[in-house]
């Protein structure tokens, strides 16, 4: 596997479950991004890990969770959302977090809210 | 504080033409700013970024991007559009005001039409 990978590609949860969404680089990167892309909105950022701590949390709503368990791994773990988290979340990584550095992003994960 | 504002929602061309996308950024210091394209069901894709070196940036696919300082500007352009390249066209902003996060514009829709 090269890049940034996500998985699942596409997830269907009620509201009461559980789940976890999963992003994988292999690019030897120290900073990981998790993004909310709903439609017609820009792309808004959520959590920013560097060396494994996090740096941002942008007034994420509890019911997200982020786990960066080592540089390559980051989880965003769910539970109790509402249809209008329904958006594609996306996952990227870069070198560090310097403003030069460009992202890689993965193909990101279709979350439907039912 | 840091924005971009992405002048055209939806910009239509015949294939063989020029493409144009319009980008003008807000900043107070100087920012890097990046292109990068999104076909559908896929993650993002970095074309090019400008982080203070040459003002004329060249990018993959036979784009290209000026940063124009004076203009507050950072426009897209290809000689020859292809077919391919139709796909939703993000110009981003980062820098010391938004604490090296990525500020997003609302995307450029590009058509091609054979």
């Amino acid at each position: 596997e090269t890049g940034v990978t996500q998985t699942p590609r596409h997830l269907v949860m009620g509201m009461t479950n559980k789940k976890s969404l999963k992003c994988e680089q292999h690019l030897g990167h120290n900073a990981m991004y998790w993004y909310k892309q709903s439609a017609k909105k820009p792309l808004e950022l959520m959590f920013v890990y560097n060396f494994k701590e996090q740096t941002e949390n942008n007034s994420v709503p509890s019911r997200f969770s982020p786990e960066c368990p080592n540089s390559s791994h980051l989880f965003l773990h769910l539970h109790t959302l509402q249809p209008e988290d329904s958006a594609l979340y996306l996952c990227a990584s870069s070198p560090g977090d310097r403003e030069y550095y460009e992202q890689y992003f993965g193909p990101g994960t279709r979350l439907t809210v039912t | 504080a840091q924005s971009v504002t992405q002048l055209d929602s939806h910009v239509s061309v015949s294939e063989g033409t020029p493409v144009l996308l319009r980008c003008n950024y807000s900043s107070s210091y100087s920012p890097s700013l990046f292109w990068y394209v999104q076909h559908p069901n896929k993650g993002l894709q970095l074309l090019l970024k400008y982080t203070s070196a040459a003002t004329l940036v060249k990018g993959i696919n036979g784009f290209e991007a000026e940063f124009k300082k004076s203009e507050t500007s950072f426009h897209l352009t290809k000689p020859s559009a292809h077919m391919s390249d139709a796909a939703e066209y993000f110009c981003v902003v980062t820098g010391q005001e938004t604490g090296n996060q990525f500020y997003f514009g609302t995307g450029t829709s590009l058509t091609v039409i054979p």
